[in-house]
């Protein structure tokens, strides 16, 4: 029951900026747009969240549009170890925090 | 500031039997949540406890329970168990308050059912 749609994989070069869409059209004005990454075998690694401003880390940009039903996340340089199953999530705090299939990324040198 | 720590990490069980998993949430957590992870079925939401008490609970049968305790760590038992049981099982800690903030995971718990 993810809340998101997201492409299945795709391939980036390396060095440059990766941009990773996700679909949220049902989204509730109290959820928040959550980014993860899942390197093989390892617990997912927390990127970046954001309501509704975009948000930047030393991670990642996160684009939000204005009515809240797509966002994109930008790795701006990506590197070979940025390859990993990105995932989209919208969650409220209390709820269950539900993850989709992802998007495979691969960084090609 | 220590991560999210669960143990054991690696797991080898016999059908039938059952086994215990532990998790210890970043200090000042109060919120747990467990995650079985196959390849077939990506990362599915076990449970989530928060001040002792469950508080959201994914679609997985009774033979999958967990508590908290008083200082918020956590445990996962599986009874019964089964081969498909077989699967990475994660626990993730956030503060749990109303505020939305970051969950953090643990590196797993990789469970074997033979």
């Amino acid at each position: 029951d993810a809340k998101t749609t997201q492409p299945t994989s795709m391939d980036c070069a390396e060095g440059r900026a990766a941009n990773l869409p996700c679909n949220h059209s049902t989204i509730s004005g109290n959820e928040y747009v959550y980014w993860y990454r899942q390197i093989h075998s390892q617990g997912p690694q927390y990127i970046i969240h954001g309501l509704k401003n975009n948000e930047t880390n030393e991670m990642a940009s996160l684009i939000i549009t204005e009515d809240r039903k797509s966002s994109t996340l930008i790795l701006p340089h990506a590197t070979l170890r940025d390859t990993a199953v990105y995932y989209c999530i919208v969650w409220a705090a209390g709820n269950k925090l539900t993850f989709g299939g992802g998007t495979r990324v691969l960084v090609k040198p | 500031k220590a991560g999210v720590t669960q143990t054991p990490r690696y797991l080898i069980k016999t059908r039938g039997q059952q086994v215990t998993l532990s998790c210890s949430p970043i200090s000042g957590h109060r919120s747990v949540s467990w995650y079985q992870q196959t390849p077939g079925q990506g990362l599915q939401f076990l449970f989530e406890y928060f001040s002792e008490t469950q508080r959201n609970k994914g679609n997985f049968p009774g033979r999958f329970s967990g508590r908290q305790f008083s200082n918020s760590r956590s445990e996962m038992n599986v009874s019964t168990l089964e081969l498909g049981d077989s699967a990475l099982y994660l626990c993730a800690s956030s503060l749990g308050s109303n505020m939305n903030t970051e969950a953090f995971f643990g590196q797993g718990t990789r469970l074997t059912v033979v």
